[in-house]
Order: C-alpha cells, then sequence, then structure tokens
C-alpha cells in the first residue's frame, strides 16, 4: 500500500528565506505527482505536476524535483514571502488513476 | 472557466439524516473522485470514478454512496448521517488520461453532524 510521508509537518521561516519542503513515498510505481497549496478554510490548488519520467517542474519562485527510485520530492520555494504562508501538500498518483496524499507541511513565513 | 464546482459549501445535519453533496465539472473530464479532509488525518480517498456508469470504492467509503449518470456530475450521499462523518469533503476531477494529468479540485463542503 502507498504512503506518503510529508516533513517537516509545520515549518516557520523569515520573510525572504529560501526553503525546502519534503515528500517521501513507499511505492516508485508512479504515474506523477502533484503539489498542491491549501489555505485555511479552502480547497486545494494544483502548484505543479511532475511526470514519473521527469526530474524537476518550475513555476516562478516555485522547483520541484523527483527521484522515483528513491521515493522522494522536494519543493523548492525562493525568496519565501508571507504571502507563501499555507499548507503545502503532496500527492503521488498510482496504476488506478487515484491520488494518494501526505499529510502536509504547514508553512509560516514571517514579515 | 467554472472548473470542479461542489454545493454546498456548508452543512449542518442532524444524526440519522441523508443528504446529498453536489459535484459538477465542465472540463469533459472523465475522472471524478472524493475525498474527506479531517485533522491529522490528511486527505482520505472516499469513492471515484472512471467514467459515468463506473464507479468503485476508495479508502473510507462506508457510510457514502456514488452514482455517476453524466460526465459532469458525481454527486456523493450520506444515507444516515453520524458524527464520525463531520468533515470537509472535496470533489476532484481529472482528463481521461488522468496518470498524465493534473487534478483539479473543488473548493470543499463543510459538514458538521450534531
Amino acid at each position: 500500500k502507498q504512503e506518503v510521508t510529508q516533513i517537516p509537518a509545520a515549518l516557520s521561516v523569515p520573510e525572504g528565506e529560501n526553503l525546502v519542503l519534503n515528500c517521501s513515498f513507499t511505492d516508485s510505481a508512479i504515474y506523477n505527482l502533484q503539489w498542491f497549496r491549501q489555505d485555511p478554510g479552502k480547497g486545494l490548488t494544483s502548484l505543479l505536476l511532475i511526470q514519473s519520467s521527469q526530474r524537476e517542474q518550475t513555476s516562478g519562485r516555485l522547483n520541484a524535483s523527483l527521484d522515483k527510485s528513491s521515493g522522494r520530492s522536494t519543493l523548492y520555494i525562493a525568496a519565501s514571502q508571507p504571502g507563501d504562508s499555507a499548507t503545502y501538500l503532496c500527492a503521488v498518483r498510482g496504476s488506478q488513476g487515484n491520488l494518494i496524499f501526505g499529510k502536509g507541511t504547514k508553512l509560516s513565513v514571517k514579515p | 472557466n467554472a472548473g470542479v464546482t461542489q454545493t454546498p459549501k456548508f452543512q449542518v445535519l442532524k444524526t440519522g439524516q441523508s443528504m446529498t453533496l453536489q459535484c459538477a465539472q465542465d472540463m469533459n473530464h472523465e475522472y471524478m473522485s472524493w475525498y474527506r479532509q479531517d485533522p491529522g488525518m490528511g486527505l482520505r480517498l472516499i469513492h471515484y470514478s472512471v467514467g459515468a456508469g463506473i464507479t468503485d470504492q476508495g479508502e473510507v467509503p462506508n457510510g457514502y454512496n456514488v452514482s455517476r449518470s453524466t460526465t459532469e456530475d458525481f454527486p456523493l450521499r450520506l444515507l444516515s448521517a453520524a458524527p464520525s462523518q463531520t468533515s470537509v469533503y472535496f470533489c476532484a476531477s481529472s482528463s481521461p488520461r488522468a496518470a498524465r494529468t493534473e487534478a483539479f479540485f473543488g473548493q470543499g463542503t463543510r459538514l458538521t453532524v450534531v
């Protein structure tokens, strides 16, 4: 059974710092991995999608990497801003097409 | 561009009542699914559908029913609400080639069962 783990569960950093969020999964047979952002009381917003054949994807200040063989992905946020404060979720898609989620990392960026 | 629309946004039910959470998407996605999100548990899959007329159970299906009569709609029915079903419910959809594309989520339905 696929299990997805996100470390750390919570992170507080000063504005302007570069940071890395970690995601690990137990079964490397995935189709893709998706990073989401969730603001309090809101839905999930897709940030980046990495296919199993890709090593990384970039969008603005965000860069996500994937090492499928070791079951790891990282989300790198450059020059963090208070507006980046949210919960970040990692999810992997397996052969049935379903997404398996980690429990998220709650990020707080202090001004 | 509506995307995935869930109704209602908030609902309070009494134990034993039934209700239907609505989910509609306008992207012609064949794959749709329902998740519940609970503190400390993350998002867990309830039911999913790979196309009209086809549904299957996820990780936590007990107490819920689904049907998929059209590509656009995927309602979730609570048969007899219990306090353990207090949660935030999310509907998601993705394209026919589900393995290759990103999933889109609705804004959620916050359900309280008293």
